[in-house]
């Protein structure tokens, strides 16, 4: 059972917008900040997104919000080179721990 | 350019030990605090340990404390994790990840190392 949860799949079609979700408690990302992860074919990760910055280099279709304790990952423009695990974390403090959620697998049809 | 570089992994029996390594470059180590995250096969991530900038603040998950210690090198800028006591449930790959100090989340991450605790 994963501290953060996330859903299990989503799918969207090629120029469409998708959001994943995150959610956790006020112990985690009701008090810092998220991290958004992807997986490519179980290659090493590759961070999108860290609180409300794109890291260089990724798209700037990728963005992320936060409302209470439910952050999400909206990619606008889905591209087939998006398809891919995506994993959300963030420090809780009440655990003294990182925590990350179970995954989302996205599927680019 | 960030890079992280993770060594020592390998097959070992239950009940073995291995000592990952990690080598930083292209930015000041010794001014970022540092995971290390393991992926199960067929699993998803998990967080296994983190270490401040200068090794004051030192953090274990549930499933490994009292096993693994981390630490680390910041003349060398390498990050370490001496793992005993491994057993079949060690099994995964391991990653070496950089912490953004104003957020408490990953920005880089190694390409990892294979652990394989079997007899």
């Amino acid at each position: 059972q994963s501290a953060l949860t996330q859903e299990a799949s989503v799918s969207g079609t090629v120029g469409q917008k998708v959001t994943l979700s995150c959610t956790g408690n006020s112990n985690n990302i009701g008090s810092y900040a998220v991290g958004w992860y992807q997986q490519i074919s179980h290659g090493a990760p590759k961070t999108v997104m860290f609180g409300n910055s794109l890291p260089s280099g990724i798209p700037d279709r990728f963005s992320g919000s936060k409302s209470g304790t439910t952050a999400s990952l909206t990619i606008s423009g889905l591209q087939p080179e998006d398809e891919a695990d995506y994993y959300c974390s963030t420090w809780d403090y009440s655990l003294s721990a990182h925590v990350f959620g179970g995954g989302t697998k996205l599927t680019v049809l | 350019e960030v890079q992280l570089v993770e060594s020592g992994g390998g097959l070992v029996k239950p009940g073995g030990s291995l000592r990952l390594s990690c080598a930083a470059s292209g930015f000041t180590f010794s001014s970022y605090s540092m995971n290390w995250v393991r992926q199960a096969p067929g699993k998803g991530l998990e967080w296994v340990s983190s270490i401040s900038s200068s090794s004051s603040y030192i953090y274990y998950a549930d499933s490994v404390k009292g096993r693994f210690t981390i630490s680390r090198d910041n003349a060398k800028n390498s990050l370490y994790l001496q793992m005993n006591s491994l057993r079949a449930e060690d099994t995964a790959v391991y990653y070496c990840a950089r912490v953004v100090n104003t957020a408490m989340v990953v920005d880089y991450w190694g390409q990892g190392t294979l652990v394989t605790v079997s007899s």
